[in-house]
């Protein structure tokens, strides 16, 4: 079973860009989870998506948004990039359809270097 | 609210001594309680997990965690150290459709 991919693995930008990451779930997966790691702030929940609907969000300006497509793949997008911004963004896939089946399946992440 | 503190950012063990990482946690309803490791520029690897039932819970590469109400723990342990156990460790606490994590041991190895 092929686990969670991610793309791209490293990405640098420019202050003011903006940019879109990928995560493809584990196959069956329709829960796909958004977090960002970084020294200061260690690892923090962006948003949770659930068979294409948004069921949780966390404390992040509105610069940061996502989206899930019928296929369960996600994506999620920083517009007007800060320096702040930089970090490690971790995606999580889950079937997270009951309460007992909530174990979540991370991929390596994708490494954004803001300049 | 539910929360996850792990106690001591940094551990250092020599190669065969006892691994103890702590984490406690604070939740208003029964916890869906998670250990993770993180290896250098990798994502998190599922270690072990604790929902109901059995209160010593066993994972992969020998670890073990106990949920221990009274305390409010979730302590992490392995009988001896490794030098391939050397990583950073992530308690989590299952909150509505979202994880909150500790803020990390980073575990170091001493040869």
């Amino acid at each position: 079973k092929a686990g969670v991919t991610q793309t791209p693995r490293y990405l640098i930008k420019t202050r003011g860009q903006q940019v879109t990451l990928s995560c493809s779930p584990i196959s069956g997966h329709r829960s796909v989870s958004w977090y960002q790691q970084t020294p200061g702030q260690g690892l923090q929940f962006l948003f949770e998506y659930f068979s294409e609907t948004q069921r949780n969000k966390g404390n992040f300006p509105g610069r940061f948004s996502g989206r899930q497509f019928s296929n369960s793949r996600s994506e999620m997008n920083v517009s007007t990039l800060e320096l702040g911004d930089s970090a490690l963004y971790l995606c999580a896939s889950s079937p997270w359809d009951s309460p007992m089946n909530t174990e979540a399946f991370f991929g390596q992440g994708t490494r954004l270097t803001v300049v | 609210a539910q929360s996850v503190t792990q106690l001591g950012s940094h551990v250092s063990v020599s190669e065969g001594a006892l691994v103890l990482l702590r984490c406690n946690y604070s939740s208003s309803v029964p916890p869906y309680l998670f250990w993770y490791v993180q290896y250098p520029n990798q994502g998190l690897q599922l270690l072990l997990k604790y929902t109901t039932g059995a209160t010593l819970v066993k994972g992969i590469n020998g670890f073990e965690a106990e949920f221990k109400k009274s305390e409010t723990s979730f302590h992490l342990t392995k009988p001896s150290a490794h030098m391939s156990d050397a990583a950073e460790y992530f308690c989590a606490v299952c909150g509505t459709y979202k994880y909150i994590f500790g803020t990390g041991t980073r575990l170091k190895v001493l040869a």
